[in-house]
């Protein structure tokens, strides 16, 4: 199984609600990734977790809030957002933070922030 | 720092080759990788290279030159599902990696 799985597709949110973005790898790797995408942008990355620890965070705004809670399992917890929020949220994962391990990226969620 | 060029837009007739350059700039080099992106879609992996020369695989092949701070993705035989863009990424060993802003490839019949 090669496959990163997210949840919702699609998600559409106002400024005032809570939301909670799911991802989930089944191929042991120990790193997972939270990436921000815009239209005809490249990924942008917001979070690297290692070994189920946070170990990069991007100077990403406290709207945004990351949660591992197991090997498997990337969550990305949503409040308050802006309109300026939307875009493609796309997860990976790799074997690890070596710089020779590739990303599997998962298909995303097209959040809209209204 | 880490800064990456690549093309904007290329296009392509359906059965020739095209080559998609990258040149970078960074403090330190770990190899750089070619991701396919496809509208909207994820990124899929094509290619890691590390050493300078050229890396076969199938249609598609990827050359490197760490003195230059070059790379090229080289597709053959386009078809019609090659149009996608392609993202050259350059990682750290601490799990970054500073993606170009991708080169939007159109294949024409």
């Amino acid at each position: 199984d090669t496959e990163v799985t997210q949840t919702p597709k699609h998600l559409v949110m106002g400024m005032t609600n809570k939301k909670s973005l799911k991802c989930e790898q089944h191929m042991g790797h120990r790193a997972m990734y939270w990436y921000k995408q815009k239209a005809k942008k490249p990924p942008e990355l917001m979070f690297v977790y290692s070994y189920e620890k946070l170990s990069i965070n991007e100077s990403v705004p406290s709207r945004f809030s990351p949660e591992c809670p197991n090997s498997s399992l990337l969550n990305l917890h949503l409040h308050a957002l802006q309109p300026e929020d939307s875009a493609l949220y796309l997860c990976a994962s790799s074997q690890g933070t070596g710089a020779t391990y590739e990303q599997y990226f998962g298909p995303g969620t097209r959040l809209t922030v209204t | 720092g880490q800064n990456i060029d690549q093309p904007t837009e290329m296009t392509a007739t359906e059965g020739a080759i095209v080559q998609i350059n990258c040149t970078y700039q960074t403090s330190g080099f770990n190899g750089l990788f070619w991701y396919q992106q496809h509208a909207g879609e994820a990124p899929t992996f094509l290619s890691y290279n590390v050493l300078d020369g050229l890396e076969e695989k199938g249609r598609f092949s990827s050359f490197l030159s760490r003195s230059k701070g070059y790379s090229y993705l080289l597709l053959k035989e386009l078809q019609m599902k090659d149009s996608a863009s392609y993202l050259c990424a350059v990682p750290t060993n601490a799990g970054k990696s500073t993606f170009g802003d991708g080169t939007t490839l159109t294949v024409k019949p």
